[in-house]
């Protein structure tokens, strides 16, 4: 069983429609990440959420930090084909600084 | 620029054969780590190394080994290799302080099937 939940698992969408992508669990996080993977590739990070509520803006990217601390949504405005890649949330534990839970993630194809 | 390097971006074993991954780091982190991905699981934690020849278990250890005999450099073992460890293999290495510097850098993977 995942200990984090990503939703939808698959999303294909045209260039220029808007989309988020959800990130949910029932366990308390410190912090929880955001990465994007592209084929042959590691996962790069996108950017990290520490406080419950946190709202984050990276361009036509919001990422956001539930109030408790259990889930997170990434939402990208206009999507562009430059944005297709696998996208992956990670939340860091709370008893274990050098653990992080992955999500299983979203893969994600905007067509031009 | 940090810099995750693995030994082979594809590798091909056969059952029972000992498997070596090497990974090496240029930004003297002190932490590594060794997920495996597989499709609809995302990424689950092998071992990790806070220093040299410190290490810990993750969440799926069983089948695994690890060395780590300098800070740039860690290996995951495959003792005995069977197909279920046929799977992509992400190092990754972070620096070691507890607040912040949370971001963990990747090499490109290690894509190891085993018949």
């Amino acid at each position: 069983t995942q200990l984090l939940e990503q939703s939808p698992q698959f999303l294909s969408i045209q260039e220029g429609e808007n989309l988020t992508v959800y990130c949910n669990s029932s366990s308390v996080f410190s912090s929880l990440q955001w990465y994007r993977q592209e084929p042959g590739e590691g996962p790069v990070l996108l950017v990290t959420v520490v406080t419950g509520g946190e709202v984050k803006k990276l361009k036509r990217l919001t990422f956001q930090f539930g109030d408790a601390r259990k889930d997170s949504s990434l939402h990208i405005t206009a999507a562009q084909p430059g944005d297709t890649g696998l996208y992956l949330c990670a939340g860091r534990s709370l008893y274990n600084f050098n653990k992080f839970y992955f999500g299983s993630g979203t893969k994600l194809n905007v067509k031009p | 620029d940090v810099k995750v390097t693995q030994s082979s971006r594809y590798l091909v074993k056969r059952t029972g054969e000992k498997v070596f991954l090497e990974c090496v780091q240029d930004m003297d982190h002190e932490n590594m780590f060794w997920y495996r991905q597989d499709p609809g699981l995302g990424l689950r934690l092998i071992y990790f190394s806070y220093d040299v020849k410190m290490k810990e278990k993750g969440d799926i250890p069983e089948g695994y080994s690890v060395s780590r005999e300098k800070k740039e450099r860690f290996s995951l073992i495959l003792e005995s290799a069977s197909t279920n460890q046929t799977s992509m293999y992400l190092c990754a290495s972070r620096l070691g302080t507890s607040g912040g510097a949370y971001e963990q850098y990747f090499g490109p993977g290690t894509r190891l099937t085993v018949t």
